[in-house]
């Protein structure tokens, strides 16, 4: 199954700055997924990123707050914008990979202050 | 719309103890269904899957039973580890247009003591 090396693994940043989150995967994967897990809360899919269109945000989720690239069949950044303590949570990345399987990142631990 | 349900934890067993951690699902035609387990600090891991009704997932000494006519999910085991700390996600697949999604339950985090 593919690997995903997401980073950073963790930061804490001012409220009002940005922070991009990268994932890099050592195959080429159609989809990408992002998630937020709020603190003691579950897995939450912000958006589905694929190579060469525009991400596909899910409800409550918008661009302008999450914007997300994806350059290649590889690689992935999602930037949480202009934070809030809100936005304090875990953020990982995920690829589909074969049928019905699903590998994540390592997750990025994000606390806002 | 699609759901999952699953026990609210924390659950603290000894170590050698049966684990049932329960898990039942809301969705429109035959999703598939998973356990992830994510351990202190680490990502999420697929431990099991089961594709459609009565299939059984199993690993690692953990199984699931895909059972369509109570819509659940069990995840078991019949000796608990203290390596098994961690918190399970129970999981449904889904199809929406062109994209498959994922829908997680909301964890349950287990503490095995010796």
């Amino acid at each position: 199954s593919a690997v995903i090396s997401q980073k950073p693994s963790r930061d804490i940043c001012q409220r009002g700055t940005s922070l991009t989150i990268q994932c890099q995967v050592d195959s080429q994967v159609t989809m990408m997924f992002w998630y937020r897990q709020q603190p003691g809360q579950s897995l939450t899919l912000i958006a589905t990123a694929n190579q060469g269109s525009e991400a596909t945000y899910e409800s409550g989720f918008v661009i302008d707050k999450f914007p997300i690239s994806r350059p290649n069949l590889t690689f992935s950044t999602l930037t949480v914008s202009n934070m809030s303590p809100e936005d304090s949570s875990i953020y990982l990345c995920s690829v589909a990979t074969g049928t019905y399987g699903y590998t994540f990142g390592s997750g990025t631990r994000l606390t806002v202050v | 719309g699609n759901s999952v349900t699953q026990m609210e934890g924390p659950v603290t067993l000894s170590e050698e103890a049966f684990l049932t951690i329960n898990c039942t699902y809301t969705a429109t035609g035959y999703p598939s269904l998973f356990w992830y387990v994510q351990y202190p600090g680490e990502g999420l891991q697929l431990l099991l899957k089961a594709t459609k009704a009565d299939d059984k997932g199993s690993n690692k000494g953990f199984e699931a039973t895909y059972r369509k006519e109570t819509t659940s999910f069990h995840l078991e085991k019949g000796s608990v580890q203290v390596s098994d700390s961690a918190v399970y996600f129970c999981a449904l697949n889904y199809i929406t247009g062109t994209a498959s999604k994922l829908t997680f339950g909301t964890g349950t985090r287990l503490q095995v003591t010796l």
